[in-house]
């Protein structure tokens, strides 16, 4: 069975710095990782995807991860963080021959100071 | 691309009466839909798996009589919340997925309140 472990609930950070999000997963095999944002009273918006290759994943909205192997993290990053960035973040894991099912993370809310 | 729409975003409804949500994939062809549950500021919480044409998949707890599934296409799955009572409001999200090597493709929530 796979699980998702998010250690931090909530994160606050100034406009302008920088942000590490984190997220370890737990899954025998090789997994597929994903970061989701969502907004309030909204759906989730996929930032970055995992499934094989370079393991420095670039995303949307200036925001890239890392697969550390040995680590079993996926760790989300940006380097400068706008106020409109505040939300819940969700990591995500998969695996191949799993059509598509996930295990989410409990999430960490980003709160943004100006 | 990729696109999944689910209507409505919003419903308000007296208490014993049933709501159907419906989502879609509007441009692209979805083997496979999941449901999911939201309660405030928690996680999402799988309900169920739906694949065309055949029965859901419902995750252990979730009762499939009041939460029923129906995937007629490729590009539509519905969930019907019957006979609805309070404990029953939440945010409900559904996502569709075509093949490998993609992720869930997520709709925008319902919000269910049952008064």
């Amino acid at each position: 069975a796979q699980s998702v472990t998010q250690p931090d609930i909530h994160i606050t950070v100034s406009e302008g710095a920088s942000l590490e999000l984190r997220c370890n997963y737990s899954y025998g095999a090789t997994p597929y990782l994903f970061w989701y944002v969502q907004s309030p009273g909204q759906g989730l918006q996929l930032l970055l995807k995992y499934f094989s290759g370079d393991t420095l994943v670039q995303g949307i909205k200036g925001f890239e991860a890392e697969f550390k192997r040995s680590q079993s993290s996926f760790n989300l990053r940006k380097p400068s963080v706008h106020w409109s960035d505040a939300a819940e973040y969700f990591c995500a894991v998969g695996a191949q021959g799993n059509a598509g099912k996930s295990t989410f993370g409990d999430g960490t809310t980003l709160t943004v100071k100006p | 691309g990729a696109v999944v729409s689910q209507h409505p975003s919003w419903v308000i409804c007296k208490s014993g009466t049933s709501v159907k949500i419906e989502c879609r994939s509007l441009d692209f062809q979805a083997t496979t839909m999941f449901w999911y549950r939201q309660f405030p500021k928690q996680s999402l919480m799988l309900m169920a798996t739906s694949n065309e044409g055949s029965k859901a998949t419902y995750e252990q707890g979730v009762e499939k009589d009041k939460f029923l599934i129906n995937h007629a296409s490729l590009t539509l799955s519905t969930l019907t919340v019957t006979s609805a009572h309070p404990e029953d409001s939440s945010f409900y999200i559904c996502s569709a997925f075509d093949r490998e090597y993609q992720p869930q493709h997520f709709g925008d929530g319902t919000r269910l309140s049952i008064l």
